[in-house]
Order: structure tokens, then sequence, then C-alpha cells
């Protein structure tokens, strides 16, 4: 059974910080893995989505790398600011099940 | 375009009470799954319908249901509320059914609260 998880659970930087957050998944055989933005009572922001066969995705500030092999993605945001703030979920999608999502990591960039 | 429309997007049940929730896909997709969210569990999938059919469901009792109609707009009902289903719940679309290969990405609603006295 696929488990994803996010480790920190929250993250607190000073805004200017370059951080990384991080996903690792416990089956490989993914189609794909997206990483969505919440803000607090809101829905999700799709941001990046990587495919299995992709190292790497970029989108302004946020670059997103897979290693599926080895189960992890991180997200990385460059020259954070406090409207970065949020939470960040990543969602592993595979064959015939529902995206599987981690708890995210909630992160606070203060000014 | 639009986004996803979910409606309400806030309520109040008590114990007992039954509850019905709409979603509105974005125009031309055609899978909608429903996810529910709480502090403690995080995102948890109910069920994804596809085409008017339930193609896929999670791990939630009976009470828990859900249907699709022609133009793809769906609802869920949760019947004899508990506390336990307070919850964000949330509904996202797409043009594929989940779990295909492919480039498929979800697009969220903004969530219904639901507060169960």
């Amino acid at each position: 059974k696929q488990e994803v998880t996010q480790i920190p659970a929250a993250l607190s930087v000073p805004e200017g910080e370059n951080l990384v957050l991080n996903c690792s998944f416990t089956d490989s055989a993914i189609y794909n893995l997206q990483w969505f933005r919440q803000d607090p009572g809101k829905g999700l922001t799709s941001l990046l989505l990587i495919q299995s066969s992709q190292r790497e995705q970029t989108s302004g500030r946020l670059n997103a790398s897979l290693d599926k092999s080895s189960g992890r993605s991180t997200l990385y945001i460059a020259a954070s600011q406090p409207g970065d703030s949020a939470t960040y979920l990543c969602a592993v999608n595979q064959a015939g099940t529902a995206l599987i999502f981690g708890k995210g990591t909630t992160l606070s960039v203060s000014s | 375009k639009a986004g996803v429309t979910q409606t309400p997007r806030y309520l109040i049940k008590t114990r007992g009470q039954q509850v019905t929730l709409s979603c509105s896909p974005i125009s031309g997709h055609r899978s909608v799954s429903w996810y529910q969210q709480t502090p403690g569990q995080g995102l948890q999938f109910l069920f994804e319908y596809f085409s008017e059919t339930q193609r896929n469901k999670g791990n939630f009792p009976g009470r828990f249901s859900g249907r699709q109609f022609s133009n793809s707009r769906s609802e869920m009902n949760v019947s004899t509320l508990e506390l336990g289903d307070s919850a964000l719940y949330l509904c996202a679309s797409s043009l594929a059914r989940a779990g295909s290969s492919g480039a498929n990405v979800l697009t969220f609603g903004a969530g219904s609260r639901l507060t169960v006295l």
C-alpha cells in the first residue's frame, strides 16, 4: 500500500531564504507526482506536476525534482517571501487509484 | 475559464441530520473526485465519479454516498451525521480518470466546511 510522507510537518524561515520541502513515497510504481499549495481554509492549488520519466520541473521560483527509484521528491523555493506562507502537499498518481496525499508541510515565512 | 465550484461553502448541522454537498467541475472535465480533510487525518479519498459511474471508493462507511449527473456535476451526501464528520470536503475535477497515465492535473474547488454540533 502506497504511503506518502512529508517531513518536516512545519517550517519557519526568514524572508529571502532558499528552502527545500521533502516528500517520500514507498511504492515507486507511479505515473507522476504533483505538488499543491493550500492556504488556510481554502482549496488546493496545483503548483507542479512531474511525470515519472522526468527529473525536474520548474515554475518561476519553484523547482520540483523527482527520484523515482529512491521514492523521493523535493520542492525547492528560491528567495522565499511572506506570500509563500501556506501548506504544501505532495501527491502521487498511480494506476487505478485516486491521488494519495502526504499530510503536508506548513511553511511560515517571516518578514 | 471558470474553476471548480463547490456549494455551500459553510454549513452547520446537528448530529443525526443529513447533508448534501454540490460540486460543479470545470467545463469538459468528466472526472470528479471527493476528499475529506481533517487536521488529524489529512486528505482522505472518498470516491471518484467518471461519466456518471462511481469508479473508485475510499474506506468510508456507507453513510457517505455520491452521484454524478449527465452534465458532470456531482453531489455527495452524508446521512446520520456524527461529530467526527466535521471537516473540509473538497472536490476536484480532471479530464481523465484518476489513476490514469499522463499529465492528468486535478483542479480543486475551495471546499465545503461542514461543522456538526
